[in-house]
Parts: C-alpha cells; structure tokens; sequence
C-alpha cells in the first residue's frame, strides 16, 4: 500500500540547517513534492523531485532522494522564522488519478 | 490572480445541518480534489473529479456528496452534520496527464468547518 512517514516535530536555532525527513513506500513514485504549511493557509509547493535523481538544490532548500531506501529529505540551510511551519512530504500516488498521498506533517519550530 | 480560491474560510453551524463549500480554480487544470485535514494536521483524499467525471472515492459517507458542473468548479455538499465533521476541507486542482507527469496539487486555503 502507500504509506508516508514524517517525524512529527524539528527545532532549531536561527542561522542552522533544518532537515526533514521522510520516508515512503511506494516504489513507483514517479515524483515526490516537499509541501509548506503557514497557519491558517492552505499547503504551498515548496519543491519536487523526479525520481531518476537524487538530488536537487533550490537556493536555500536541498532534496536528497535515497531510492533504495525509499529516503527523502529536505535541508533548508540558514533557517528564518519566517521558515516556521509545517512541512509535508508527498508521493504521487499509483492509479494515474495524479493524487499525491501526504506524510503527517513536521512542525518545524525556528527560534530566534 | 491564477488561484484555488474556496468559500467560506469558516463555516460554524450546528450538528444535523446542510451545508455547502464551493471551490474554483482558474489555472485551467482538469483534475479536481477534497482533501480533510484533521485535527492532527494529518491529509486524507475523500474526492477528485477529473474532467467532470469522478474518479476518486475514498471511504467517506454517503452525507458526503461532491459536484463538479464543470471542470473549474468542485463543490462539497454535506448533509446531516456531525461533530466529527468538523475539519479543514482543502480544495485542490491539477493536471492530470501520464503517470509520468509532474502534476503538482494547487491548494485552495481551506475552510475551516466547526459543528457544534
């Protein structure tokens, strides 16, 4: 079946890196998407990654894909406050009906 | 503004009422979705509508029913509510393509339901 984990919680300090994780189950993901939660708003899309690679870099954020273990993780480098949220992991489900199955959220907590 | 947009962003009533969320997306994708956020943030699917036709249902209640009169629109109509209805409907939209397609899910902000 599909299954995406997520730790539930990260703190860390203004200026360090943050990395989430999560894994999932799905070998036949064709794409994994890392998701942003602000209070009270709705999911924004952070990044994504196809999975014939293993790496993507977008200024601040870093996706690391480990197929074998179906790994994926997300360093933000030089955390902000403004960086606090909650953040979601995603596959895109099998079936061809282009949902994406989501991990139970990381609240990542910046402190200044 | 090329958005999900869905109304209302609160709705608070009373158990065993009708009640409607309405959803519109003008990104011209033609998939639709109604995800559930519960109270532990966590994302469940209920419902999409791909081109006006519905091709997901997961387990959720027959008080339950999704209606797309076209492929920009998704609205949610729950009847007889319940205190365990009470949630953040998220609406969504994408396009759909090949299974190899990157098909990002557009969020909606959500609106938050609370029965009393």
């Amino acid at each position: 079946g599909e299954d995406v984990e997520q730790s539930l919680f990260l703190s860390v300090r203004e200026g360090d890196s943050s990395v989430i994780n999560c894994t999932y189950t799905d070998s036949s993901s064709t794409y994994l998407y890392w998701y942003k939660q602000e209070p009270g708003a709705g999911l924004q899309l952070l990044t994504y990654i196809f999975s014939n690679m293993d790496m993507k870099q977008d200024q601040r954020l870093t996706v690391l894909l480990n197929k074998k273990d179906k790994h994926l993780s997300l360093r933000i480098a030089d955390t902000q406050t403004g960086d606090s949220a909650i953040y979601f992991c995603a596959e895109k489900g099998s079936g061809n009906t282009g949902k994406l199955i989501f991990g139970q959220g990381t609240t990542l907590q910046v402190k200044p | 503004d090329t958005a999900v947009s869905q109304t209302p962003k609160y709705l608070v009533t009373q158990m065993g009422n009708d009640k409607s969320i309405k959803c519109e997306q003008n990104l011209g994708h033609d998939t639709m979705y109604w995800y559930k956020q519960d109270s532990k943030k966590f994302l469940k699917i209920m419902f999409s509508y791909n081109n006006k036709e519905l091709i997901i249902n997961e387990t959720v209640p027959n008080r339950f029913s999704p209606k797309s009169p076209d492929k920009a629109h998704l609205n949610l109509h729950i009847n007889s509510l319940e205190l365990g209805d009470s949630a953040v409907y998220f609406c969504a939209s994408s396009q759909r393509g090949q299974s190899s397609y990157n098909s990002p899910l557009h969020f909606g902000n959500g609106t938050r339901l609370t029965v009393t």
